[in-house]
């Protein structure tokens, strides 16, 4: 079946640190892949996504890149903000439905 | 409406009382999702709807759970004689046309506690 696995949190940085979060995905087929986010208090919102092999997904700094070769989609950030702190999940969804996989979430502080 | 709207935010239940837990997509969109998710996991899929029609129900427990959306909009997730295991948040999220890669907007979600 379908599955997601992501890098294990608690994940903590200074403020303008590089950030990666690790992504690798089993599926059959061709999924779409996402990065959700959940702020404190907040409900999931979309991240970014990539629909096809090497497209790059990117939103408000952060940036991921659907690599087939090796099933992963890890998500990267230049320069982490105190604002970046929250709950990252990585998805996919395949057989032409929103039905998302979710790996198990990252939680991520960050420190001015 | 502006977002997805779950209600309630909270709720508490005792062992073996019947819970409905309803959400309000958002206006137009054609599919609905339901997703449970236990404290420190990722949500995980119970069910989904497109219009009125229950598309897929494998991800729903066992048969004390079932969920129906009788004029393709507004939803409820019906779950009776609750156990504690039972105790998570569960998220509603909807989409514009249940596509792979379209963008599901989700919920603040219900917190559900059996006790």
């Amino acid at each position: 079946g379908n599955s997601v696995t992501q890098m294990e949190g608690p994940v903590t940085l200074s403020e303008e640190a590089f950030l990666t979060i690790n992504c690798t995905y089993t599926a059959t087929g061709y999924p779409s892949l996402f990065w959700y986010v959940q702020y404190p208090g907040e409900g999931l919102q979309l991240l970014l996504k990539a629909t096809k092999a090497d497209d790059k997904g990117s939103n408000k700094g952060f940036e991921a890149t659907y690599r087939k070769e090796t099933t992963s989609f890890h998500l990267e950030k230049g320069s982490v903000q105190v604002s970046d702190s929250a709950v990252y999940f990585c998805a996919l969804s395949a057989q032409g439905a929103q039905k998302l996989v979710f790996g198990q979430g990252t939680r991520l502080t960050i420190n001015p | 409406g502006a977002g997805v709207s779950q209600s309630p935010r909270y709720k508490v239940t005792k062992r073996g009382q019947d819970v409905a837990l309803r959400c309000d997509p958002i206006s137009g969109h054609v599919s609905l999702y339901w997703y449970r998710q236990a404290l420190g996991q990722g949500p995980e899929f119970l069910t989904y709807f497109n219009y009125e029609a229950q598309q897929d129900k494998s991800g729903l427990p066992n048969d004390r759970f079932s969920a129906e959306r009788p004029e393709g909009s507004i939803s409820t997730l019906t779950i009776q004689r609750t156990e504690q295991r039972d105790s998570a948040m569960y998220r509603c999220a909807s989409s514009l046309y249940g596509e792979d890669d379209t963008e599901a907007f989700f919920g603040q979600g219900t917190r559900l506690t059996v006790v």
